[in-house]
């Protein structure tokens, strides 16, 4: 079975700070995927970041670092000089290479971004 | 964005009355699921289809049935709504049917159960 912890539920920074989501995976798959999806107030999901469990290479988009450590099971998010836009509910999801795509969501994390 | 039409957007029902939500896309992509949004538990599957008539269960099938009789379309239909279906529902779709390709969702369907 697959499982993904997002320990923090909520999180609260001021503007211009930097903020790190952690995200911890099961899975017995040696393939599988992992994604971060983003829900704005608006209520909308976000497609953010998809990368597979053989590329541990880190990446940065803009604002927006990702770290995969397969050691510790990790897929932690990293969002720099945070802006009020971002405050937004943040999931990180888990795809084994089988058919159906069948995403297994953390319970998310709240982020607040204070002015 | 993906072309993902989810209705009706809101919905309030009365406890025991068939619901049935739709799910239209424009993408023809052949992997369609359910899933439902609740407080504390992310989003779970519901269900999914692989291709027209082809359907499956997901985690929290229970109360819920599925059809999809065109590749555009796929419905979810609560038999007898309960307070318990009470939640955000979310269509998504997936051109391959492996994580190699990435889920788009639609806005949303809230729907509460009185």
């Amino acid at each position: 079975a697959q499982k993904v912890t997002q320990a923090q539920t909520e999180i609260s920074v001021v503007e211009k700070e930097d903020v790190t989501l952690d995200c911890v995976y099961e899975t017995r798959d040696t393939t599988y995927y992992l994604f971060w999806y983003k829900q704005p107030p608006s209520g909308e999901l976000v497609f953010l970041i998809r990368r597979n469990s053989f590329d541990e290479q880190n990446e940065i988009s803009g604002r927006y670092s990702w770290n995969f450590q397969k050691s510790t099971s990790s897929f932690n998010f990293t969002i720099t000089a945070s802006q009020v836009v971002d405050s937004a509910v943040y999931f990180c999801a888990l795809s084994g290479d089988n058919a159906g795509n069948m995403l297994t969501f953390g319970g998310g994390t709240r982020l607040m971004v204070k002015p | 964005d993906a072309g993902i039409t989810q209705s009706p957007r809101h919905k309030v029902t009365e406890t025991g009355t068939p619901v049935t939500l739709r799910c239209h896309q424009t993408e023809n992509h052949r992997y369609m699921y359910w899933y439902r949004q609740d407080p504390g538990h992310g989003l779970r599957l519901i269900h999914y289809s692989y291709g027209v008539k082809d359907t499956d269960k997901g985690e929290v099938s229970d109360g819920y049935s599925v059809s999809r009789s065109k590749t555009e379309d796929f419905l979810l239909t609560l038999e007898s709504a309960t307070s318990s279906q009470t939640s955000v529902y979310f269509c998504a779709i997936s051109e391959a049917g492996t994580g190699r390709t990435e889920a788009f969702f639609g806005q949303g369907t809230r729907l509460t159960v009185v």
